[in-house]
């Protein structure tokens, strides 16, 4: 069983819909991380969160320490939002796990 | 800044040879990691390093990888002899040690590594 699990592994939208990634973790963290990997790009850290919500723009970034479970919200979706998204969480000893990634393709 | 620093970009090699990935961290920051990503597996952590010493490198394949970092400026990935299924892009990023485990990471571009 993997440290970190994503869902939905795939997810088609349509320009303008709202948009749920979901995130759980098994392990003890300091934080989780949402990451941001264009096509044939590199990767972006889009958020690091502890407790509560996060927002930046149109994402916005929620976790329940109690659940540990965490969600990445797009709101009014656009086609530049297309890529793969990253959950990760880190510990104390700064090591990282990830999940799989959710690929996000929005339509026009 | 101009971010985590990866040479090569790309590299195109024969199996059996021997290949090496380098990294310059972000001045200041503490930490290194180095990834390797692919279809299958998505992204794997290698090997990381806190004040140029390894932490944890229990990801690393086999004895055919190794890492260094000799100084906080620079870090090297080898692969030797090189295999068909080691084509992967690998990633290095860095990140302050700041408050244990809350740190960003910043990525490189990577290297996109192909073995024929």
């Amino acid at each position: 069983k993997n440290e970190v699990e994503q869902s939905p592994q795939n997810l088609t939208a349509q320009e303008g819909e709202f948009i749920t990634i979901n995130c759980s973790y098994s392990v003890g963290i300091s934080a989780l991380h949402w990451l941001q990997q264009h096509p044939g790009g590199g990767i972006v850290s889009l958020f690091m969160l502890s407790s509560g919500k996060k927002k930046h723009g149109r994402l916005i970034a929620t976790i329940n320490i109690q659940e540990k479970h965490s969600s990445l919200h797009i709101t009014a979706s656009h086609p530049r939002d297309s890529a793969v998204y990253i959950c990760a969480a880190s510990n104390t000893g700064n090591q990282f796990y990830f999940g799989t990634g959710t690929s996000l393709t929005v339509i026009p | 800044d101009a971010g985590v620093i990866q040479s090569p970009r790309h590299e195109v090699t024969e199996m059996g040879q021997e290949v090496t990935l380098r990294c310059k961290p972000i001045s200041g920051h503490n930490s290194l990691f180095w990834y390797r990503q692919t279809m299958m597996r998505g992204l794997e952590l290698l090997i990381y390093f806190n004040n140029n010493v390894p932490i944890d490198d229990s990801g690393m394949p086999e004895d055919r990888f190794s890492a260094k970092m000799p100084n906080a400026s620079f870090s090297t990935l080898k692969i030797q002899p090189s295999e068909p299924r080691d084509s992967a892009v690998y990633f290095c990023a860095s990140s302050p040690l700041g408050v244990a485990g809350y740190n960003e990471q910043f990525f490189g571009p990577g290297t996109r590594l192909t073995v024929l």
